[in-house]
């Protein structure tokens, strides 16, 4: 069964700085997606960034990147000049067909 | 273009009494799903639809949880009778296919159960 593992309940990172959220996953296939998703207090998920398994290139979008490591079932997330609105519960997303598999969430708190 | 909508938003009740949650998709997604998320966890699928059929209702606890889509738009979740345990966010997401495109979400519905 595929699973996803984020072992860093809580991060925290100055204003203007860069900070890297950690994913692994597990999974027996070859084609899939990843996503990182943001949680706010609002609780409604929004998609920060996708990555399809196939492609070698890292996605980026904007201040968002992430590091893609398929052979290590890698994916972290970094987000650059971090601002204070991007404060929120971050989930790394495994997606193989109709199942979205989420991993347990990083709090990230963004200190002026 | 509006996004997936969810009421109520909050719903706090007493155990053993029953409660339904009510989502509408964005138009023209086939797909539609019903997570449930316990505090500071990541979501977990109760219910996949494809149209108005469950393809994936392998998580949903069917002694006391149902739902339905009726003609493939709108869907409800029902749980009856509500225990303790069932206090989380229920959050409702559609995609257009069951494939590896984009899930939106809606806001979801905060059960406490008393």
């Amino acid at each position: 069964a595929q699973t996803v593992t984020q072992s860093q309940p809580e991060m925290s990172v100055q204003e203007a700085e860069t900070v890297t959220l950690s994913c692994t996953y597990d999974t027996s296939e070859s084609d899939y997606y990843l996503f990182w998703y943001k949680q706010p207090p609002s609780r409604q998920m929004i998609l920060v960034i996708r990555q399809e398994a196939y492609k070698q290139q890292n996605a980026t979008e904007n201040r968002f990147s992430v590091n893609f490591q398929k052979a290590a079932k890698s994916f972290s997330l970094k987000i650059s000049d971090s601002q204070l609105g991007d404060a929120a519960m971050y989930f790394c997303a495994y997606r193989n067909g109709g199942k979205l598999i989420f991993g347990q969430g990083t709090t990230l708190q963004v200190k002026p | 273009e509006a996004g997936v909508v969810q009421s109520p938003r909050y719903k706090i009740i007493e155990k053993k009494q029953p409660v339904a949650f009510w989502c509408n998709p964005i138009s023209g997604h086939n797909t539609l799903y019903w997570y449930r998320q316990n505090l500071g966890q990541g979501p977990e699928l109760l219910i996949r639809y494809e149209n108005e059929e469950a393809v994936d209702d392998s998580q949903l606890p069917k002694d006391r949880f149902s739902a339905e889509r009726l003609k493939g738009v709108d869907s409800t979740l029902k749980i009856q009778p509500a225990e303790l345990g069932d206090s989380a966010v229920y959050l409702c997401a559609s995609s257009e296919t069951g494939g590896n495109e984009k899930l939106f979400f809606g806001s979801g519905t905060q059960l406490s159960v008393l």
